[in-house]
Parts: C-alpha cells; sequence; structure tokens
C-alpha cells in the first residue's frame, strides 16, 4: 500500500487554467505538507497543516490554495497557471512536526 | 538565518569507493533537528535519517554512516563501498524548533552522486 499518494503524476496544462493536485496519506499522520521542486532541484516547502490547521504559509502567491478536508487529505488548486508554476510539486506527511517527513512521488507540472 | 549548504554540487566516483557527502548547516536555535533524503532518478524522496541536535553519536547503517559534528554545524554522510543504485541526488535539510515546530525543512541545495560500473 502506497503510504502517501498524489494524483495525478504528470500535468500538462495551459497557462491560465486551473488545476488541482491531490494527496493522500494512509499513515495516520497528523500533519501534512506541500513543497515545491524547481528545475535546479531546489525543494521549498510552501505550505503545512496539523490537524487541518493550517500552520505554515511560506509567502506562497494566493494563486495556490491548499485544502485539507481531513486529517488524511491535502489537496493544492492552482489558479491561472503561469510559466513559472512548472515544477514538480511533492506532498508529504509526518507523525507530528518533528518526526520525519514521507514524501509522495511527485507531481510534475508542465505549463504550456 | 537558517541556512543548509551542501557545497558539492555533483560527485563521479567508481563502484566500491568510499565517498563523503559533505552538509553544513545555520541556525540560531539550540534545539533542531537534521536528516537526509535520498533523490534517485525515478523522483522520490527517500528518508534516510533524522538526528537531534543533543545526539552527536555517530550513526552506521550498513554500508551508510553519518558523522554529526556541532563545533563545525556540520552533518556529513559517508557511503562506504558505494554502489550504482547509490547513484542519485541527495539531500540534507535542517528543521529548527524555535518556530513552534512547525516542522517545516529547510533543504540543501542537494548533490547529484554518480556512482560508475
Amino acid at each position: 500500500d502506497t503510504a502517501v499518494s498524489q494524483t495525478p503524476k504528470y500535468l500538462v496544462t495551459q497557462m491560465g487554467n486551473d488545476k488541482s493536485i491531490k494527496c493522500e496519506q494512509n499513515l495516520g499522520h497528523d500533519t501534512m505538507y506541500w513543497y515545491k521542486q524547481d528545475s535546479k532541484k531546489f525543494l521549498k516547502i510552501m505550505f503545512s497543516y496539523n490537524n487541518k490547521e493550517l500552520i505554515i504559509n511560506e509567502t506562497v502567491p494566493n494563486r495556490f490554495s491548499p485544502k485539507s478536508p481531513d486529517k488524511a487529505h491535502l489537496n493544492l488548486h492552482i489558479n491561472s497557471l503561469e510559466l513559472g508554476d512548472s515544477a514538480v510539486y511533492f506532498c508529504a506527511s509526518s507523525q507530528d512536526m518533528v518526526q520525519p517527513q514521507h514524501f509522495g512521488d511527485g507531481t510534475r507540472l508542465s505549463i504550456l | 538565518a537558517q541556512k543548509v549548504t551542501q557545497a558539492q554540487t555533483e560527485i563521479s566516483v567508481v563502484e566500491k569507493e568510499d565517498v563523503t557527502l559533505d552538509c553544513v548547516y545555520e541556525t540560531r536555535d539550540t534545539t533542531y533537528y537534521l536528516f537526509w533524503y535520498k533523490q534517485p532518478p525515478s523522483g522520490e524522496l527517500v528518508f534516510l535519517i533524522r538526528r537531534n541536535s543533543f545526539d552527536e553519536q555517530n550513526e552506521i547503517s550498513g554500508r551508510y554512516s553519518w558523522n554529526f559534528q556541532k563545533s563545525t554545524s556540520s552533518f556529513n554522510f559517508t557511503i562506504t563501498a558505494s554502489q550504482v543504485v547509490d547513484s542519485a541526488v541527495y539531500f540534507c535539510a535542517l528543521s529548527e524548533a524555535w518556530s513552534g515546530n512547525t516542522g517545516k525543512l529547510i533543504f540543501g541545495q542537494g548533490t547529484t552522486l554518480q556512482v560508475k560500473p
């Protein structure tokens, strides 16, 4: 069973569109995260949620809106996609905010 | 300011060589956590180790070992007798406790390790 699963794995779309990436974890963890990995492989946190409460919003444009319907899910919705949004987006979860984070396989977003 | 530096962008070794990946961190907090993650060519991020700031004991896990030295703010990773399957990008990361334990991971730039047969 996949511990942290993201869908879709690949997302190709045009500039200006709105898209969502879904994330689910079956580890029973309380905390979930979204990270962005750019073309140079640099990883940067975007958001974190603990028990469905937003903990970190790392100066991300408000075109990005996370939603946590329950502890096991943290979805990422992106409005008005721009070329600079092209990246790999990773979802992660951890038991609490000091335990190791377990990552999903990533979603590669390509903006045409 | 919190920062993680992995000065080695790329390392290339021949199989069975030992290789050390360097990690230097900056933090103003006395309580923090250090991590290493592996990203193989398939792209997923794999957790390798977590160390808290109060535990300076070195750790060995099979061919992997980690050397944590607070005096030099370093948390280096050594692979002994490297294998082709070790080829990956390796990330060192820092999580600080002063910020209320948000769990935020600050990553280094990553070191790409290529192990040639």
